[in-house]
């Protein structure tokens, strides 16, 4: 079993929807959960970065984790073309040294 | 300020070449981690430097694969005698030292993809 589960899509929308990202997992030591955001033929690059359950919003963005059923996701309101991008979920455990990832969702907002 | 560079961006060798590639994380950083993805599959974990010591290679898949980290800044990864296997991207993230928060915010370079025929 892997220890992140993410649906790889891919997923189309029309701008201004609101897009909905999801992952699981099966390690209950994760504490800090993290989304990235990886542009064709670039690294990753940090979206969202959360400590144990709850939500945190940030402009357009707002991930949720919910520790107790081992989910956590993301939503994007509002969505616009730029936001075309592969969303990686990834977390870890406390004093770890490496993150988990998820496969990736290759999301397009088409205009 | 510059980000993590990854040099080169892109290498196609054959089965048996050897292949060493370098990473330079952003001035100051002490950690420095080496994660690869293999095609369809997620990214995942190789090994991790604090400064010039290794301290985690739980993740490198053999000892054909070898990482140095000279002086504490630059880390090049060597992979010798390459296998088709190894063909994927090969990223390298950089971060400041944390305390007790996971990995904290990594900083990653824009990878480099390996090919080998």
């Amino acid at each position: 079993q892997k220890e992140v589960e993410q649906d790889p899509g891919p997923l189309s929308v029309p701008e201004g929807a609101i897009v909905s990202l999801n992952c699981t997992y099966s390690n209950s030591a994760f504490q800090y959960f993290m989304w990235y955001r990886q542009y064709s033929r670039k690294g990753p690059e940090l979206l969202m970065y959360t400590y144990s359950s709850g939500n945190k919003e940030d402009g357009r963005f707002t991930a949720q984790v919910d520790k107790s059923s081992k989910y956590i996701s993301l939503f994007i309101r509002d969505s616009q073309p730029s936001d075309s991008a592969t969303y990686l979920c990834a977390m870890s455990g406390s004093g770890a040294n490496n993150l988990f990832f998820g496969t990736g969702t290759r999301l397009t907002v088409i205009p | 300020e510059a980000g993590v560079t990854q040099f080169p961006s892109h290498s196609v060798i054959e089965k048996g070449q050897t292949v060493t590639l370098r990473c330079d994380p952003i001035s100051g950083h002490d950690n420095l981690y080496w994660y690869r993805r293999v095609m369809g599959k997620e990214i995942k974990f190789l090994l991790h430097f604090v400064k010039e010591s290794k301290q985690d290679e739980s993740g490198m898949p053999n000892n054909r694969f070898l990482a140095e980290r000279t002086g504490g800044t630059y880390s090049t990864l060597k992979v010798q005698p390459a296998e088709l296997e190894d063909s994927g991207v090969y990223f390298c993230a950089s971060s400041p030292i944390t305390s007790g928060r996971g990995t904290g915010e990594l900083f990653f370079g824009e990878g480099s993809r390996l090919t080998v025929l």
